[in-house]
């Protein structure tokens, strides 16, 4: 298995353009999560889905920060409208079921709003 | 909700000497106590966990020791080397039902072994 598949890796935007970061979990996987990762905040929790549905939400810094999940091997992290505090690495992992615990992240994006 | 705390923010250690991560949590209810090093520029990745039935667990040169009742686990390792160096987060989980175990993360730990 390819792991956990994230793009773009590296995006650097200027302040007010949409992105979009997407995530292609672990084959199987019904649990996905979008996490972003500072420096002053360390890892944060967003959002994470099961099965496609989205479960909780109550990480979303803001109503600019969107996700979706279409079907099972697919999922968008969207901001609209960027700003330069959006700047971070965003992480997104998968897991197999209720049962399991683990959690396998993804390469990350490294997000630079200029 | 869960609170982690992690503890030093930085750690030095000697080629060969062990090294010593702590974390306590807040959640009484949390079970599941996973450990993740992450190298500069790499993803987090599992190296080790713990669940609350269990007071310990070890692979090969490192451990975690879990005590329910002071609501604090730490990660051992031994006879450490160079790429042991890395940030290593601690992160607690309880059961939520019909849900997946959402995972607070502490604030990481740079560890450093010098040769």
């Amino acid at each position: 298995d390819a792991g956990v598949i994230q793009s773009p890796r590296h995006e650097v935007t200027e302040m007010g353009q949409e992105v979009t970061l997407r995530c292609k979990p672990i084959s199987g996987h019904d649990y996905l999560f979008w996490y972003r990762q500072t420096m002053m905040r360390g890892l944060e929790l967003l959002i994470y889905f099961n099965n496609n549905v989205p479960i909780d939400d109550s990480g979303m810094p803001e109503d600019r920060f969107s996700a979706k999940m279409p079907n099972a091997s697919f999922s968008t992290l969207k901001i609209q409208p960027s700003e330069p505090r959006d700047s971070a690495v965003y992480f997104c992992a998968s897991s197999l079921n209720h049962d399991t615990y683990e959690q396998y992240f993804g390469p990350g994006t490294r997000l630079t709003v200029t | 909700g869960e609170n982690v705390e992690q503890h030093p923010s930085t750690l030095s250690v000697q080629e060969g000497d062990s090294a010593v991560i702590k974390c306590t949590y807040s959640d009484s209810a949390s079970n599941y106590f996973p450990w993740y090093k992450q190298e500069l520029g790499k993803r987090p990745q599992l190296i080790i966990d713990i669940r609350s039935n269990v007071g310990e667990k070890k692979d090969q040169r490192i451990a975690v020791t879990l005590n329910k009742t002071a609501k604090h686990f730490s990660l051992h390792i031994t006879e450490t080397q160079p790429e042991d160096s890395a940030v290593y987060f601690c992160a607690a989980s309880r059961d939520s039902s019909g849900s997946a175990r959402q995972l607070t993360f502490g604030s990481g730990t740079q560890l450093t072994v010098l040769p």
